[in-house]
């Protein structure tokens, strides 16, 4: 089962808007971290909040994390069309009494388009 | 160093064929993984390893073997491939850390 739902399914902005995707989970988690695709290629690995941060950021990327509601999202400002692309969220449950051996659960994702 | 690399790029099997898909990591990686990526879904696991000659199940691991004899590469098997396993198969490998990195993809159709 998908452990991560992602809103929208799909975001179509223009060259210079901010994009906002979000993602809920059911479990409580160590960390959430989010992937990117480009069409037809493996993903990459953007950013990772841990369950005791708030908020982070990488450069135009903005992550915050709201444990009590399992939600985060992600915000990418300034957009280029070079953004375009799939984007997932992915969470590495708690597991008392265990180790999770890095087993990622991911999001359905969101599509993105950045038009020139 | 190339990080992930995954082959072949792209195969169709009859139903009932069985195939290998080899991924190989140089990053002296212990952890490597093997997902599947459905149109609609996200990535789901189908096997992974913690480290050589060691592999485990993950959430949608029926129809498939694995297996890890060298630290570098990590082989998924398919024995007798049906059309529900048509799809891209993603390997991601990492350290002790979480980011896990991933290869290419193959895209697999079972016809």
């Amino acid at each position: 089962s998908q452990q991560g739902e992602e809103d929208p399914q799909a975001l179509s902005i223009q060259e210079g808007e901010n994009a906002t995707m979000n993602c809920s989970y059911k479990t409580s988690i160590n960390n959430l971290q989010w992937y990117r695709q480009n069409s037809g290629r493996g993903l990459v690995h953007l950013i990772l909040i841990r369950s005791n941060e708030r908020e982070k950021h990488s450069g135009r990327l903005r992550v915050t994390l709201d444990t009590s509601k399992k939600s985060s999202s992600l915000l990418i400002t300034a957009s280029r069309a070079a953004d375009t692309a799939s984007y997932f969220c992915a969470t590495i449950p708690t597991n008392a009494g265990g180790t999770s051996y890095g087993k990622l659960t991911f999001g359905q994702g969101t599509i993105l388009t950045v038009h020139p | 160093n190339a990080g992930v690399t995954q082959t072949p790029k792209f195969r169709v099997l009859k139903t009932g064929q069985s195939m290998t898909l080899l991924c190989a990591q140089d990053m002296n990686h212990e952890y490597m993984y093997w997902y599947r990526q459905d149109p609609g879904m996200g990535l789901r696991l189908i096997h992974y390893s913690v480290g050589e000659g060691t592999t485990a199940k993950g959430e949608v691991p029926d129809g498939y073997n694995v297996s890890r004899l060298k630290k570098q590469n990590f082989l998924l098997g398919l024995e007798s491939a049906a059309p529900s396993q048509t799809s891209v198969y993603f390997c991601a490998s990492k350290l002790d850390g979480e980011t896990q990195y991933f290869g290419p993809g193959t895209r697999l159709l079972v016809l």
